[in-house]
């Protein structure tokens, strides 16, 4: 069945130095789609980055890239120079069967 | 302008009650979609309508009821409520979720509170 695991339930990180936040997943689908979100703490859930499964570059949107590995199954999402303002929950996701399959999230808290 | 809009955004009321929750979108999706955030911040997905067409149920109680009046627009009602919905609830809509890349935008979501 298809699945999404997002194994850490919460990071620190210092302001300033980049962060990976892990997601593994499962599908049995040669062509899916992999999007990162982030909800902060006002509560609205706003769409990052998206990488598709043929797609031969790792996607980037400004100071988000995605560590696509397709062999292994993850597609971690990396955010550089780490900013106050990224102090988020961060869901990764995954088509299937016309919906979205969703990890449990990471709590990311950025210290000053 | 708002792309995906819900109403209201606090809802708080008692046990037993009905209640409704609007959501409309101006993106000219074809798809939307009805999610439940319980408290652990875990994203369930409870329906999804296509053109007016339900296509996700997932298993949700039968007290809850969408109703797609034009692809626009996406509601949801919700009838005795129970402590156990409290929740926050999320609309999103999204092109043809059978294209790989159909990323969901969300309204801003209306947390519900029952008593």
């Amino acid at each position: 069945a298809q699945k999404i695991t997002q194994t850490q339930p919460g990071m620190f990180v210092q302001e300033k130095e980049a962060v990976t936040l892990d997601c593994t997943y499962d599908t049995s689908d040669q062509s899916y789609g992999l999007f990162w979100y982030k909800q902060p703490s006002s509560g609205e859930m706003i769409f990052l980055i998206y990488q598709g499964s043929y797609d031969e570059q790792n996607a980037t949107e400004g100071r988000y890239s995605l560590n696509f590995q397709k062999a292994r199954k993850s597609a971690n999402l990396v955010i550089s120079a780490s900013q106050l303002g990224d102090s988020a929950m961060y869901f990764c996701a995954m088509n299937s069967n016309y919906q979205l399959i969703w990890g449990a999230g990471t709590k990311l808290i950025i210290k000053p | 302008d708002t792309a995906v809009s819900q109403t209201p955004k606090y809802l708080v009321t008692q046990m037993g009650n009905d209640k409704s929750i609007k959501c409309e979108q101006n993106l000219g999706h074809d798809t939307m979609y009805w999610y439940k955030q319980d408290s652990k911040k875990f994203l369930k997905i409870m329906f999804s309508y296509n053109n007016k067409e339900l296509i996700i149920n997932e298993t949700v109680p039968n007290r809850f009821s969408p109703k797609s009046p034009d692809k626009a627009h996406l509601n949801l009602h919700i009838n005795s409520l129970e402590l156990g919905d409290s929740a926050v609830y999320f609309c999103a809509s999204s092109q043809d979720p059978g294209l790989a890349r159909a990323e969901q935008f969300f309204g801003p979501g209306t947390r519900l509170t029952v008593l």
